[in-house]
C-alpha cells in the first residue's frame, strides 16, 4: 500500500515563525498536493506538485510556499505563520489515470498558530 | 472544470438503518467518480472509485455507490449502518477528465445514533 507521512499529527507556532510541514511518500508517484481543510469550507488546494522542482499554485496560496527537490518529498513552508493559518493540513499524492488513480492522503497535520 | 455537490451537509441515522450520502457532478461526459471517508482526527482514505466499467461499484466497509449517467449522481449507500460509521464523507471528481487534480465536495458528516 502506498504510505504518505507527515511528520507532524500536531504543531503550536507562535505569529511570524517560519513553519515547515513535511510529506513524504514510498510509492514513486508523480503528484504530490497540499490541501488544507476547515469547517464549512471542505479541502481547499493550496499547492499541488506534477514533477521535482515543479509546482502549481491551487486555490489558496497566499502566505505559502512549497519546495520538491525529491520526488518522494513534498514541503509546505508558511513564511510567517499568522493566526488565520490556524487549521488541518492535509498531503495527498497520486499516479496517473491507468494506474491506481486516487489520491492517498496523510494522517494531517493540525497547526494551531498562536 | 466539473465539479461536484454534496447534497447534505450532515445526515443523522440509527444503528443498523440503511443510509443514502447524495453527489451529484456536473460533466455529462464520461468521468472518474471517487468517495473518501475521514474518520476523526484522521485524513481522508479511498472508500470507492468509479473508473469505467460496471456501474455498481463496491468499495471497503460494505460500503457501495452507483454510478448514473443520466442522474449525474454517484450516490453513496450502505444497507446497515454502525457507529464506527461515523465519519466526514467526500465525493471528489476530477477538475477536468484525465487531470490529476481532484474537486471535492464539502463533505457530508454522518453521525450513527444508537
Amino acid at each position: 500500500d502506498v504510505k504518505v507521512t507527515q511528520s507532524s499529527r500536531y504543531l503550536v507556532k507562535r505569529t511570524g515563525e517560519k513553519v515547515f510541514l513535511e510529506c513524504v511518500q514510498d510509492m514513486d508517484h508523480e503528484n504530490m498536493f497540499w490541501y488544507r481543510q476547515d469547517p464549512g469550507l471542505g479541502l481547499r488546494l493550496i499547492y499541488f506538485s506534477y514533477d521535482v522542482k515543479m509546482k502549481e499554485k491551487g486555490d489558496i496560496p497566499e502566505g505559502y510556499s512549497v519546495s520538491r527537490e525529491k520526488k518522494e518529498r513534498f514541503s509546505l513552508i508558511l513564511e510567517s505563520a499568522s493566526t488565520n493559518q490556524t487549521s488541518m493540513y492535509l498531503c495527498a499524492s497520486s499516479s496517473p489515470p491507468g494506474g491506481d488513480y486516487g489520491y492517498t492522503f496523510g494522517s494531517g497535520t493540525r497547526l494551531t498558530v498562536v | 472544470a466539473q465539479s461536484v455537490t454534496q447534497l447534505d451537509s450532515q445526515v443523522p441515522v440509527f444503528e443498523e438503518a440503511p443510509v443514502e450520502l447524495r453527489c451529484n457532478y456536473s460533466s455529462s461526459v464520461s468521468v472518474y467518480l471517487f468517495w473518501y471517508v475521514q474518520y476523526p482526527n484522521q485524513g481522508l482514505q479511498l472508500l470507492l472509485k468509479y473508473l469505467s466499467g460496471s456501474t455498481l461499484v463496491k468499495g471497503i466497509n460494505g460500503f457501495e455507490a452507483e454510478f448514473n449517467k443520466s442522474q449525474t449522481s454517484f450516490h453513496l449507500r450502505k444497507p446497515s449502518v454502525h457507529i464506527s460509521d461515523t465519519a466526514e464523507y467526500f465525493c471528489a471528481v476530477p477538475i477536468i477528465q484525465g487531470a490529476q487534480k481532484l474537486v471535492f465536495g464539502q463533505g457530508t458528516r454522518l453521525t450513527i445514533n444508537p
